[in-house]
């Protein structure tokens, strides 16, 4: 059974640094074709996705953020990070990680239950 | 960017079709493969995969829930839809970097 979960500040100020954690079990990510993937909602709107991390150490990053955010991973620990930089208050959302499958060509197959984050001073 | 173009709501009947329909501004097939994957999320949870490349049940998902589709038009189908269906559905395409579509409600008459 795949799980993953987020963990997060929760709260933060305008300027900070934003710093997730994704833990997971069910699979590894020193597997071929898996991937961890972030993805974020802000309240009553839609997804956005962040960045894609993948087994080979392949990393994607939405043009939109990309000078501010940073993937990575932890084999060992099962777990898979990001960081976004000077956070302001449009950094608020839900933040989710879910497993990317190379074999279902990037499709996000299982989802952490998310992560609230709000940026305010 | 590829956007993905969804319409904002539906209303269906207990009982009847629905059809979410999302459409691209490029072609997201390659190799034989149309790289369209569909989601539904419900107030307060994590969006749960229903449909991948297109027409693929993920596991789990009743046959109720069907995908079809290529190239830039892509649907989703649920057939006959049960009350819990009451969600709103996400397209996501991976042919280039991950975009997904605004989203369409799914409400009840």
């Amino acid at each position: 059974q795949v799980t993953l979960k987020e963990s997060g500040p929760g709260i933060l100020q305008p300027s900070q640094t934003l710093s997730l954690t994704c833990t997971f079990s069910g699979f590894s990510l020193s597997t071929y074709g898996m991937g961890v993937g972030w993805i974020r909602q802000p309240s009553g709107k839609g997804l956005e996705w962040l960045a894609n991390i993948w087994w080979d150490d392949d990393k994607y990053y939405n043009p939109s953020l990309k000078n501010r955010l940073t993937i990575s991973k932890d084999t060992s620990n099962n777990q898979a990070f990001l960081k976004i930089t000077n956070v302001d208050t449009a950094d608020t959302a839900t933040y989710y990680c879910a497993r990317l499958l190379n074999s279902g060509h990037g499709v996000m197959d299982a989802w952490g239950q998310g992560a609230s984050v709000t940026v305010s001073s | 960017d590829i956007v993905l173009t969804q319409s904002p709501a539906l209303a269906v009947s207990l009982g009847q079709r629905a059809t979410i329909s999302c459409k691209t501004n490029q072609n997201v097939d390659y190799y034989g493969n149309s790289y369209m994957h569909w989601y539904q999320q419900k107030p307060g949870q994590q969006p749960k995969l229903l449909i991948y490349l297109a027409s693929n049940l993920a596991s789990g998902i009743p046959a109720r829930f069907s995908g079809r589709g290529s190239g830039t038009d892509f649907t989703l189908t649920i057939d006959p839809v049960e009350a819990d269906d009451t969600a709103t559905y996400y397209c996501q395409q991976s042919r280039n970097l991950p975009t997904f579509g605004a989203g369409t409600k799914l409400e009840l008459k």
